[in-house]
C-alpha cells in the first residue's frame, strides 16, 4: 500500500528565504507526482505535475524534482513571499488508480 | 477555467439532516470519479471510487449507507451525507478521470461541510 509522507509538517520562515519541502513515497511504481497548494478554508490549486519519466518541473519561483527510484520529491520555493503561506500537499498517482496524498506541510512566510 | 465543478463550496446543515454535494465534469466525460475527505490538519483520504452506471467502491472504514454516492451520468457524481453529525464536518473534494484508466485527472474545488 502506497504511503506518502511530508517533511517538515510545518515551517515558518521570514520573507525572502529560499526553502525546500520534502515528500517521500513508499511505492516507486508511480505514474506521476503532483504538488498542490491549499489555502485555509479553500480548495486545491495544482502547482506542478511531474511525470514519472521526468526529473523536474519549473513554474515561476517553484521547482519540483522527482527521484522515483528513491521515492522522493522536493518542492523548492525561491524568494518566499507572505502570499506563499499555505499548506502544500504532494500526491502520487499510479496509472489507472487514484491519487494518494501526503499530510502536507503548513508554510508560514512572515513579512 | 475549472474543468470539474463542485457545488456547493460551503454548506452548513443541522445535525440529523442530509446534504448533497455535486461534482460535474464540464468539458469531458468522466467514467470514473473519486471522492476524498480531509479532516482538520490531516491529509486527504480517498472515500470511494464511483464508475458511471455502477455501484461505488468504498474504502475500508467508510460507511456506504451514510455516504451515498451516485454516478448516474458521465458528467455528474453526487455525494449525499445522510443523517449528518458534527463529526462529519470536513472538507470533501471530488476528482474526475477521463476514461476508465486514463492518466488525466482533474480535481474539483472542494466543499466545506459544517454540521451544527
Amino acid at each position: 500500500k502506497q504511503e506518502v509522507t511530508q517533511i517538515p509538517a510545518a515551517l515558518s520562515v521570514p520573507e525572502g528565504e529560499n526553502l525546500v519541502l520534502n515528500c517521500s513515497f513508499t511505492d516507486s511504481a508511480i505514474y506521476n507526482l503532483q504538488w498542490f497548494r491549499q489555502d485555509p478554508g479553500k480548495g486545491l490549486t495544482s502547482l506542478l505535475l511531474i511525470q514519472s519519466s521526468q526529473r523536474e518541473q519549473t513554474s515561476g519561483r517553484l521547482n519540483a524534482s522527482l527521484d522515483k527510484s528513491s521515492g522522493r520529491s522536493t518542492l523548492y520555493i525561491a524568494a518566499s513571499q507572505p502570499g506563499d503561506s499555505a499548506t502544500y500537499l504532494c500526491a502520487v498517482y499510479r496509472y489507472g488508480q487514484n491519487f494518494v496524498f501526503g499530510p502536507g506541510t503548513r508554510l508560514s512566510v512572515l513579512p | 477555467g475549472a474543468v470539474v465543478s463542485q457545488h456547493p463550496s460551503r454548506v452548513i446543515c443541522k445535525s440529523g439532516t442530509s446534504v448533497k454535494i455535486e461534482c460535474r465534469s464540464l468539458d469531458f466525460q468522466a467514467t470514473t470519479m473519486f471522492w476524498y475527505r480531509q479532516f482538520p490538519k490531516q491529509s486527504l483520504m480517498l472515500m470511494a471510487t464511483s464508475n458511471e452506471g455502477s455501484k461505488a467502491t468504498y474504502e475500508q472504514g467508510v460507511e456506504k449507507d451514510k455516504f451515498l454516492i451516485n454516478h448516474a451520468s458521465l458528467t455528474l457524481s453526487t455525494l449525499t451525507v445522510t443523517s449528518a453529525h458534527p463529526e462529519d464536518s470536513s472538507f470533501y473534494i471530488c476528482s474526475a478521470r477521463i476514461g476508465a484508466t486514463g492518466n488525466t485527472i482533474y480535481f474539483g474545488e472542494g466543499s466545506w461541510l459544517t454540521v451544527v
